[in-house]
């Protein structure tokens, strides 16, 4: 089946860094894939779409400059958290939509532990 | 804003126990699913429903998409402590395959 994998699995950042987080589609392209956010006890929200060879699309109130975000292949989503602060601090998951499938095929990520000190 | 309300946000029952969890907006969708998730992973695609009234069946997991396409159910039979996890669902906005989350479930089957 298909498989998406996010890297890295965790990471512990000083306030003011910025970090990246990769999703990648192993065994299938995507056009399209979101980035959400997740607290702890809580559902997701999605933060943006991320659109192969154009500009992200942010929801309501996810700042862009601060949520970077990069698609520049049909396998491989990029998000930047630029200027970590501890509120950032969050389990960032990413999901991507199969070419060649419907909507059964969309496939998570495995998650980012985020935490900025 | 669309929203998506679940019912009960908590529910701790007995091996063998039947359950059933609601997903509610005010709001159409053009897609339903639903997902288990796991502590520390992504969420597990369980099924999408797209039909006002359609029905599916996964083993001991029943899915209903209302006939208005606004609201959902997930019915489990005989919960087996495997079933444990977070259930969420997702409406999908206007045909865009973009997909906003319900509040969770947080289901605990105890053996």
């Amino acid at each position: 089946g298909a498989v998406v994998s996010q890297h890295p699995s965790w990471v512990i950042c000083k306030s003011g860094t910025s970090v990246k987080i990769e999703c990648r589609s192993l065994d299938f392209q995507a056009t399209t894939m979101f980035w959400y956010r997740q607290f702890p006890k809580q559902s997701l929200m999605l933060m943006a779409t991320s659109n192969e060879g154009s500009k992200a699309t942010y929801e309501q109130g996810v700042e862009k400059d601060k949520f970077l975000i990069n698609h520049a292949s049909l396998t491989l989503s990029t998000l930047t958290v630029t200027s970590a602060h501890p509120e950032d601090s969050s389990f960032y998951i990413c999901s991507a939509l199969p070419l060649s499938t419907g909507r059964d095929g969309y496939t998570f990520g495995s998650g980012t532990r985020l935490t900025v000190v | 804003t669309q929203l998506l309300e679940q019912s009960p946000q908590f529910l701790s029952i007995q091996e063998g126990e039947n359950l059933t969890v609601y997903c509610n907006s005010s709001s159409v969708f053009s897609s339903l699913q639903w997902y288990r998730q796991e502590p520390g992973e992504g969420p597990v695609l369980l099924v999408t429903v797209v039909t006002g009234g359609e029905v599916k069946k996964l083993k001991r997991l029943t899915f209903q998409f209302g006939d208005a396409r606004k609201d959902s159910s997930l019915h489990i039979t005989a919960a087996q402590p495997g079933d444990t996890g977070l259930y969420l669902c997702a409406g999908e906005n206007s045909g865009t395959y973009k997909y906003i989350f319900g509040t969770g479930t947080r289901l605990k089957v105890l053996a």
